[in-house]
Order: C-alpha cells, then structure tokens, then sequence
C-alpha cells in the first residue's frame, strides 16, 4: 500500500521562484493536511483540507496556497519563495474522524537560497 | 487554545535506563484525543499510540507504556530498558478541531 505520496523528496530554489509540493493519498481520507517542520519547533500547520473542494487555513498559511480537486490529491503551492520558507515539509491524511491518527508521508525538504 | 507541552527538549541515558518523555496538554474540550509520533533519524512520523479523554486506563506495549491523567493534563511516555533503537525525536500531539496540534517534540538519545 503506498499510504500517502510526496513529490519531490528534495528541492532547492532561489528567493522568488514558485513550485508545488505534490501530495497524494490511495487510501481514501477525507481529512488532508500540510506541516512544516523547523529544527526544534515541533510541526505547524499550513494547511488543512477535510474534503475535496473545500480547504482552510492552518497556523501558518502566509506564502502559501492550496487546492483539493479530488479526494486523492492535495497539492501545496509556493508562489515567491523566501529563505523563511526551508523547511521539512509534511503532508498528511486521515479517515473523516477525530479518534484516528494522522498518516504521514515521508516529508519534502525544502531550501531556498 | 489548544496548546501541548513538551517541556523536555533533550534527553540522554544510557541503554537499558527506563526514560519518561513528558506532555501537558491545555484544552477546554471535554471530548479529545491524545497521540504520540515517533520520528526516527530517517525522518518519517510514525504513530505510536492514541488515546481518547473517556479512558485513563494506562497501555503498555512491550518496552512502551502511558500513563494518562486527566487530573494533572498530562499524557507521558515511557519506555522502559531503552535501546539504541529508540532514539529519536517523540512527539506528543491532540487533535485541534479538525487537524492534530503537535508539541514541541522531544529528542531522546540512547548511548551504548
């Protein structure tokens, strides 16, 4: 089972430049998420999404957009990339409920320069 | 707010020592739940345990156990005889609305 998928693994950009982290679930979630993770500050969210077509805000969602046109599939877009923004990044899902655990995938390592 | 404290940022034994990673959780739910991710130095998140706030019995699960009290918000970790093998960053985390609200982590290091 490939649980959830994130595209690319690495990536390093210059300050202004744009890109999207891809993400991609097989497992059928309703509830989709994006985290940042900074050295010794736990994870943030960015943004969440709890079914397709319908996404909101997280605690740190400047410099970035989402969309959800599809159950599977919850990309993250990056329009003007500044160093603030190397991070470790983690995109994650879960069934439609709050007793279940987040599945996380295996996280995008993000430097901008 | 919802807030989770892991107020241990660094911890260091030696193998085969019992360690206790410790969270507080802040909420006015009385309906919540409780996870612990553990991240190995490869780096992925893996889920541990859940527990929801209608159970305070404690788990264990071999090496591992929790004890979650309600009375004093807290929701510990301990491993016990810790092996190399458990070093790592641990997370502790509760759900916030609709998504998980994470600490801070701890990192545990397990010398031989």
């Amino acid at each position: 089972n490939a649980g959830v998928t994130q595209t690319p693994k690495f990536r390093i950009l210059k300050i202004g430049q744009s890109m999207t982290l891809q993400c991609t679930q097989d497992m059928n979630h309703n509830y989709m998420y994006w985290y940042r993770q900074d050295p010794g500050m736990g994870l943030k969210l960015i943004y969440y999404s709890v079914g397709a077509g319908i996404t909101d805000k997280g605690e740190v969602p400047n410099g970035y957009n989402v969309s959800r046109s599809t159950t599977e599939d919850f990309p993250l877009r990056l329009e003007l990339a500044a160093p603030s923004q190397t991070s470790v990044y983690f995109c994650a899902s879960r069934p439609g409920t709050m007793n279940t655990e987040a599945f996380f995938g295996q996280g995008t390592r993000l430097t901008v320069v | 707010a919802q807030k989770v404290t892991q107020a241990q940022t660094e911890i260091s034994v030696v193998e085969k020592e019992d360690v206790t990673l410790d969270c507080v959780y802040e909420t006015r739910d009385t309906t919540y739940y409780l996870f612990w991710y553990k991240q190995p130095p490869s780096g992925e998140l893996v889920f541990l345990i859940r527990r929801n706030s209608f159970d305070e019995q404690n788990e264990i699960s071999g090496r591992y156990s929790w004890n979650f009290q309600k009375s004093t918000s807290s929701f510990n970790f301990t491993i016990t005889a810790s092996q190399v093998v458990d070093s790592a960053v641990y997370f502790c985390a509760q759900n916030s609305g609709y998504a998980l609200n994470f600490g801070k982590g701890t990192s545990l290091l397990v010398t031989p």
